[in-house]
């Protein structure tokens, strides 16, 4: 069975400055996909970013941008300029055989 | 505009009260799924379909049922609330394949008093 590890239950980021969220994830699939989810608080979670387990390159969404490394089973994220509308829940999850597994989410406090 | 939709937004009901969460989407989606979440933020899988007259249990043991007659709607029934079941339900779907996200509702929070 998958899981997902998030081992930061809080992290707290000033303003205009970046912030790393760990993952870490146990499977025995090659082919497979991850993603990190937001949750801001009484509102839809939302994807931020998507990242192909055959893809080497790291996946970039503007502000948001992931460490990928396969072979330690690792998928960071990290958020540069912090804004506070990035204050949220943060959820990593893998996808294989189209469920996606959750982690217990890391939440993302901004400060000014 | 494409979306999922969830109602009532919050709800509180006495024990004992038949209960239907209601999850509409829009965008055509063959897979929907019901997830529990709680006080901890965890989320846990509680049923999905892959499609009409498809329903599965999902990895977290609920007394809740479901249906998917129609592929834009899959409403989750509690046929007896009682406490144990006050949480957040998410409801959510996605296109066929392993390489898309879900798109999520906004949640239907449920207090049974």
């Amino acid at each position: 069975a998958q899981t997902v590890t998030q081992s930061q239950p809080e992290m707290s980021v000033q303003e205009a400055e970046t912030v790393t969220l760990s993952c870490t994830y146990d499977t025995s699939e090659s082919d497979y996909y991850l993603f990190w989810y937001k949750q801001p608080p009484s509102r839809q979670m939302i994807l931020v970013i998507r990242q192909e387990a055959y893809k080497q390159q790291n996946a970039t969404e503007n502000r948001f941008s992931v460490n990928f490394q396969k072979a330690a089973k690792s998928f960071s994220l990290k958020i540069s300029d912090s804004q506070l509308g990035d204050a949220a829940m943060y959820f990593c999850a893998y996808n294989s055989w189209g469920k996606l597994q959750f982690g217990s989410g890391t939440q993302v406090v901004v400060t000014p | 505009e494409a979306d999922i939709y969830q109602t009532p937004r919050y709800l509180v009901i006495g024990t004992g009260k038949k209960i239907t969460l209601e999850c509409s989407q829009t965008m055509g989606h063959d897979k929907m799924y019901w997830y529990q979440q709680d006080p901890g933020m965890e989320l846990h899988l509680i049923h999905y379909s892959y499609g009409v007259n498809s329903t599965e249990k999902g990895d977290l043991s609920s007394e809740s049922t479901v249906s998917r007659i129609r592929t834009e709607h899959f409403p989750l029934t509690l046929e007896s609330a009682r406490p144990s079941h006050t949480s957040q339900y998410l409801c959510a779907s996605s296109e066929l394949g392993t390489g898309h996200g879900y798109t999520f509702g906004s949640g239907t929070r449920l207090t049974v008093v």
